[in-house]
């Protein structure tokens, strides 16, 4: 059972666009939220996060939304840049129960960002 | 800079061999983690521990085992490779009460 999940596995944006990635969980219980980008032959690498006491979180180009009644949140990119593509990923993770250090990852969004 | 280091990029296996994945982080990080990467189901959590000689069972255990002898290295076992076990294995630790992990760069595990 999947408890967070990203529908779109790829997305395609020109360059100097928005590119927005969309992400939607199950779990009601979760409170913490963090997108993490994968290039090929690298490990993930943190990009930003955000609290369920926030609805917006934002870090230079990227700025991630959560509406929680939806149970979405959405990571956007303003402007994309060529570097950007990557395959993105967001996690959740329950800060209430014991163990609040693990995290359950979605299935990943791919974005290639063209000239 | 943190590293976390993985023993093997790539690697070759025949099925009902033992195999070990070996991670080690230079952080001095308490939490360690083992995820599989397979397309269309994202990473999965295999095992994590918090702390030396401590596990803890993630969402799809069956068919591996762990060990963490000492803090700074985390190790995956098959004990009996299987052909579904074919995946990219990401460690990853982190600091406890701190979600953002720190991931290796993986090792993509064949097995024939």
């Amino acid at each position: 059972d999947q408890q967070v999940k990203q529908n779109s596995p790829s997305l395609s944006v020109q360059e100097g666009r928005i590119s927005i990635l969309n992400c939607d969980y199950t779990n009601s219980m979760f409170d913490y939220f963090l997108w993490y980008k994968k290039y090929p032959a690298e490990g993930p690498t943190f990009l930003i996060s955000i609290s369920s006491i926030k609805d917006k979180n934002e870090d230079g180009r990227f700025t991630v939304f959560l509406n929680k009644s939806a149970k979405h949140l959405s990571l956007h990119i303003v402007p994309s840049q060529p570097g950007d593509s990557a395959v993105y990923f967001c996690a959740a993770s329950d800060r209430r129960s014991y163990n609040t250090d693990k995290l359950i990852f979605g299935t990943g969004t791919r974005l290639q960002v063209f000239p | 800079d943190v590293k976390v280091t993985q023993s093997s990029r790539y690697l070759v296996k025949r099925t009902g061999e033992k195999v070990f994945l070996e991670c080690v982080q230079d952080m001095d990080h308490e939490n360690m983690f083992w995820y599989r990467q397979d397309p269309g189901l994202g990473l999965r959590l295999i095992y994590f521990s918090y702390d030396v000689k401590m596990k803890e069972k993630g969402d799809i255990p069956e068919g591996y085992s762990v060990s963490r002898e000492k803090k700074e290295r985390f190790s995956l076992i098959l004990e009996s490779a299987s052909t579904n076990q074919t995946s990219m294995y990401l460690c990853a630790s982190s600091l406890p009460g701190r979600e953002k992990l720190f991931f290796g760069s993986g090792t993509q595990l064949s097995v024939l």
